[in-house]
C-alpha cells in the first residue's frame, strides 16, 4: 500500500522568509513518480513538479525547489524569499508508473500562510 | 474555456436526498478522476476513468455512491440516499491519457448535507 506523510499540518511565516515543506511517502514499488500540488484559497489544485523515483536530481524553479532523497524516501519542497500570494494547501502525491491508472496517492496537505 | 469545469460550484441538499455532481474534462483528455476532499483533509480517490476500459471504482465510499462518463466526455458522479458525513468538496480532474501523469484538476462542487 501507498503513503503519503505530510507531518506539517500549518505552517505560518513572514514574507520574504524561506519555508520547507516536508513530504515522506512510503511504496513497495521502485518506479514511481511524485508530485505536488498547489490549492490556493479559490480551491483549485495547481500541478507545480512531477518527479520520477529513478531521477534525483534536485530541481529549482525560480523561487521553488525540491530535494528528493530515495533513500530517506522523502521529497521535500522549498519555497525562497516566500510571498503573500504563496498562502495555499500545498500537497505532495505519488503515484505508481506501472499501473493502468497513474492512481495517486496524496497527503493531508500543509497549509502554509505567508504574513506580509 | 480550455480547463477543467466542475457545476454546481455549491450544492446545499437535505439528507436522504439524492444529489448529481457534473464534470467537464479538458478536451482530448481520455482519463478523468473524481475525489473527494473533505475538510482539513487530503484528497480520497474515488473512481477513476479511462477510454473505454471499465472505470476503477474502488475507491467509492459505499454503494450509495456510482458515477459515468458519457460518449468519453462528460462525467456524474451521483449520491443517493445523502448522509452527513458525505459533506465534503468533490474534486474532478483529466489527464491526456494512460501514459501520462499530470492531473488537470476542476474547481470542486462544495457539496453540504444538512
Amino acid at each position: 500500500a501507498q503513503k503519503v506523510t505530510q507531518a506539517q499540518t500549518e505552517i505560518s511565516v513572514v514574507e520574504k522568509e524561506d519555508v520547507t515543506l516536508d513530504c515522506v511517502y512510503e511504496t513497495r514499488d521502485t518506479t514511481y513518480y511524485l508530485f505536488w500540488y498547489k490549492q490556493p484559497p479559490s480551491g483549485e489544485l495547481v500541478f507545480l513538479i512531477r518527479r520520477n523515483s529513478f531521477d534525483e536530481q534536485n530541481e529549482i524553479s525560480g523561487r521553488y525547489s525540491w530535494n528528493f532523497q530515495k533513500s530517506t524516501s522523502s521529497f521535500n519542497f522549498t519555497i525562497t524569499a516566500s510571498q503573500v500570494v504563496d498562502s495555499a494547501v500545498y500537497f505532495c502525491a505519488l503515484s505508481e508508473i506501472n499501473t493502468n491508472a497513474g492512481k495517486s496517492t496524496f497527503g493531508d496537505g500543509t497549509t502554509l500562510t505567508v504574513k506580509p | 474555456g480550455a480547463g477543467v469545469s466542475q457545476s454546481p460550484s455549491n450544492k446545499v441538499t437535505e439528507k436522504g436526498k439524492d444529489v448529481e455532481l457534473r464534470c467537464d474534462p479538458i478536451s482530448g483528455h481520455t482519463a478523468l478522476y473524481w475525489y473527494r476532499q473533505s475538510l482539513g483533509q487530503g484528497l480520497e480517490f474515488l473512481i477513476y476513468f479511462q477510454g473505454n476500459s471499465a472505470p476503477d471504482k474502488s475507491g467509492l465510499p459505499s454503494d450509495r455512491f456510482s458515477a459515468e462518463r458519457t460518449g468519453g466526455s462528460v462525467s456524474t458522479l451521483t449520491i443517493q440516499r445523502t448522509q452527513q458525513e458525505d459533506s465534503a468538496v468533490y474534486l474532478c480532474a483529466s489527464k491526456a491519457g494512460r501514459r501520462s501523469y499530470e492531473q488537470y484538476f476542476g474547481p470542486g462542487t462544495r457539496l453540504t448535507v444538512t
